[in-house]
């Protein structure tokens, strides 16, 4: 299996764009969790679906941020609008179904809003 | 508010010593434990992990402590090398729901 898959890697963007992330988990893992990495809050669990619908999306910072997961190979997490203070890495990570699984990472798509 | 705290951002060790990180969390349901370590432009991968009847779990040269009283665990790589230059995360969940708290992380360099 190729792991998660993120896309785009790098995104730059003006305040006020729309901005939508994708990530495709791997084959057969029930949980998809986005989380957004800053350096003075670490990774932040943002919203986890199980079997794509969604469970906990307590930690989304505002309702400019918005996910949804239509079905089990893809979700996609859309800022509108963006902000300077979005600029984070966000990590995608896909796990199975029992609740103590490890979680597997995306590689993380850095953006930067100006 | 943070409910798993790493308070030290960075810290380096000379090649062949003995690297300690450190985690703290608030939560007394916490009862899963993971340390992850990524390096830059990737994703976060699991190193090693411990549950809370266990105060103890070694996989070659990483070791994870755990001190339930204290809410304190840590993670020991002997002897480091220069390929555990990383940032290391820990992790934490309780055993109702899947939701892992992260800490901030702990930037390491190892120097040869």
């Amino acid at each position: 299996d190729a792991g998660v898959i993120q896309s785009p890697r790098h995104e730059v963007t003006e305040m006020g764009q729309e901005v939508t992330l994708r990530c495709k988990p791997i084959s057969g893992h029930d949980y998809l969790f986005w989380y957004r990495q800053t350096m003075m809050r670490g990774l932040e669990l943002l919203i986890y679906f199980n079997n794509n619908v969604p469970i906990d999306d307590s930690g989304m910072p505002e309702d400019r941020f918005s996910a949804k997961m239509p079905n089990a190979s893809f979700s996609t997490l859309k800022i509108q609008p963006s902000e300077p203070r979005d600029s984070a890495v966000y990590f995608c990570a896909s796990g199975l179904a029992s609740a103590q699984e490890t979680q597997y990472f995306g590689p993380g798509t850095r953006l930067l809003v100006l | 508010d943070q409910q798993v705290k790493q308070n030290s951002p960075s810290l380096s060790v000379q090649e062949g010593r003995i690297s300690i990180l450190n985690c703290d969390y608030t939560n007394s349901m916490f009862d899963y434990f993971l340390w992850y370590k990524k390096y830059p432009a990737e994703g976060p991968t699991f190193l090693i992990s411990i549950s809370s009847i266990k105060d103890k779990n070694e996989d070659g040269r990483f070791t994870v402590f755990l001190n339930k009283s204290a809410k304190h665990l840590s993670l020991h790589i002997v002897p480091s090398q220069p390929g555990d230059s990383a940032v290391y995360f820990c992790a934490a969940s309780a055993m109702i729901g899947n939701q892992f708290y992260f800490g901030t992380g702990t930037s390491l360099t190892v120097i040869p």
